[in-house]
């Protein structure tokens, strides 16, 4: 069962906030986020487990619930070098086997 | 050194063609995958495999199948191939519940 991402696409200045959604249908124990720029593969930003925590990777951190089965990524004081594709992999207990299942990608543009 | 490496990055075909993609990594890591991404920028699961389970996704056809010589390797051929298998295809390997490392990518045109 493929995640649900929010916003699909989202324009920045530099130096503003984003917020990225992922929701699952199903109950979950982890969740990749990467981010992927134009004609390059993904790259993993982090990781979060079960617990609620919540974790960072320069200004971008991310928050994890699993009893609301979803999680968020926070991008801080936004710069160029944001400009991508974020993807969300959550992983759960069931049918997926352990292996990320993505969602469609948020793509995120930052302009000077 | 490259940590994940495909080859060929760019793959150009005649329908009907069998080719391969052969995906290396240096990694150490236990479980390698392969990965179908569209033009619209979807990254489907197609493959895991890690030298004791080979897990395939319902959805892809079985003229895919991958080939494991050993952990360190995880080739991709492909039978009679058709206009709707061009894509960008990623390769990935990951220790246990850590993050996935990707490849560069192969991009596939089917003509």
């Amino acid at each position: 069962q493929q995640p649900v991402q929010s916003p699909q696409a989202v324009i920045l200045r530099e130096g503003e906030d984003a917020v990225i959604n992922c929701s699952s249908s199903k109950a979950l124990y982890s969740v990749h986020w990467y981010r992927q720029k134009h004609g390059e593969a993904p790259v993993f930003l982090m990781i979060l487990l079960k617990g609620g925590e919540q974790k960072g990777h320069d200004k971008i951190s991310a928050s994890f619930n699993e009893k609301k089965q979803q999680s968020s990524l926070y991008l801080t004081a936004s710069q160029l070098s944001y400009s991508g594709t974020y993807f969300c992999g959550p992983r759960d207990y069931g049918g997926s086997q352990g292996n990320l299942i993505f969602g469609k990608g948020t793509k995120l543009s930052v302009k000077p | 050194d490259t940590a994940v490496s495909q080859t060929p990055k760019y793959l150009v075909t005649q329908m009907g063609n069998d080719k391969s993609i052969k995906c290396e990594q240096n990694l150490g890591h236990d479980t390698m995958y392969w990965y179908k991404q569209d033009s619209k920028k979807f990254l489907k699961i197609m493959f895991s495999y890690n030298n004791k389970e080979l897990i395939i996704n319902e959805t892809v056809p079985n003229r895919f199948s991958p080939k494991s010589p050993d952990k360190a390797h995880l080739n991709l051929h492909i039978n009679s191939l058709e206009l709707g298998d061009s894509a960008v295809y990623f390769c990935a390997s990951s220790q246990g519940d850590h993050g996935y490392t990707f490849g560069s990518g192969t991009r596939l045109t089917v003509v």
